[in-house]
């Protein structure tokens, strides 16, 4: 059974940049699509790209082109998500999720990011 | 604004059914059998409940069903129960350069 453990909570500067790990037990890490989901505090869920692993191609939302970056280290079965250029906005809970048969399962955690001066 | 159009909030009473919409386009919704749904309670991280339009993963009660008409997806919950009270999203694929996308969510109370 797969399950998908993140990193701890962050607090940072406006400007500056977050990295979030998400590391997968169970199942073949480099087999499986990992995406990355947000919500902010009170609002909805928002996709924000995706990695193949065994491939390396990472996709992003629109939204965060240029500004987000999905990794995956094979070897130690993780998956990064860095956002650069932070802001206010970007305070939110992150997830990262496996993507089966087109629906996202599981889902790790979640790792509060908290954006303030 | 979301790119799934779900109501705010649906409510029933224990036993009852209740059915929770999600409307998008034929680039998304309408244009695949790829809408999935989800149920968030409250700290927690979200659960799939239904995948490529109306299939059940493992686990997950006979209880949820899923079906598609056109551009709008449905989520129906029969035999309402205190437990289902929680937030549910849709998602679908999308034709466009953002892959996925969400509804904005729907609140269910049982009453």
């Amino acid at each position: 059974q797969v399950q998908l453990v993140q990193s701890g909570a962050e607090v940072k500067k406006p400007g500056s940049s977050v990295k979030v790990s998400c590391k997968a037990s169970g199942g073949t890490f480099s087999s499986y699509t990992i995406s990355w989901v947000r919500q902010a505090p009170g609002q909805g869920l928002e996709w924000m790209g995706r990695i193949i692993p065994i491939l390396g191609i990472a996709n992003y939302a629109q939204k965060f082109q240029g500004r987000v970056t999905i990794t995956a280290d094979k070897s130690t079965s993780t998956a990064y998500m860095e956002l650069s250029s932070l802001r206010s906005e970007d305070t939110a809970v992150y997830y990262c999720a496996r993507v089966v048969l087109m629906g996202f399962d599981p889902w790790g955690q979640g790792t509060l990011v908290t954006v303030s001066s | 604004q979301s790119a799934l159009t779900q109501p705010a909030s649906v409510s029933g009473s224990p036993g009852q059914s209740i059915t929770i919409s999600c409307t998008g386009t034929s680039s998304d919704v309408g244009g695949y059998n790829y809408v999935s749904w989800y149920q968030q309670h409250p700290g927690k991280a979200p659960k799939l409940m239904i995948y490529e339009v109306s299939n059940r993963p493992s686990g997950v009660s006979n209880r949820f069903s899923g079906s598609k008409s056109g551009n709008t997806a449905s989520l129906t919950i029969s035999g309402l129960q205190a437990e289902d009270e929680a937030d549910y999203y849709c998602s679908s694929y999308t034709s466009s350069s953002t892959l996925r996308v969400f509804g904005g969510g729907t609140k269910l109370t049982v009453l």
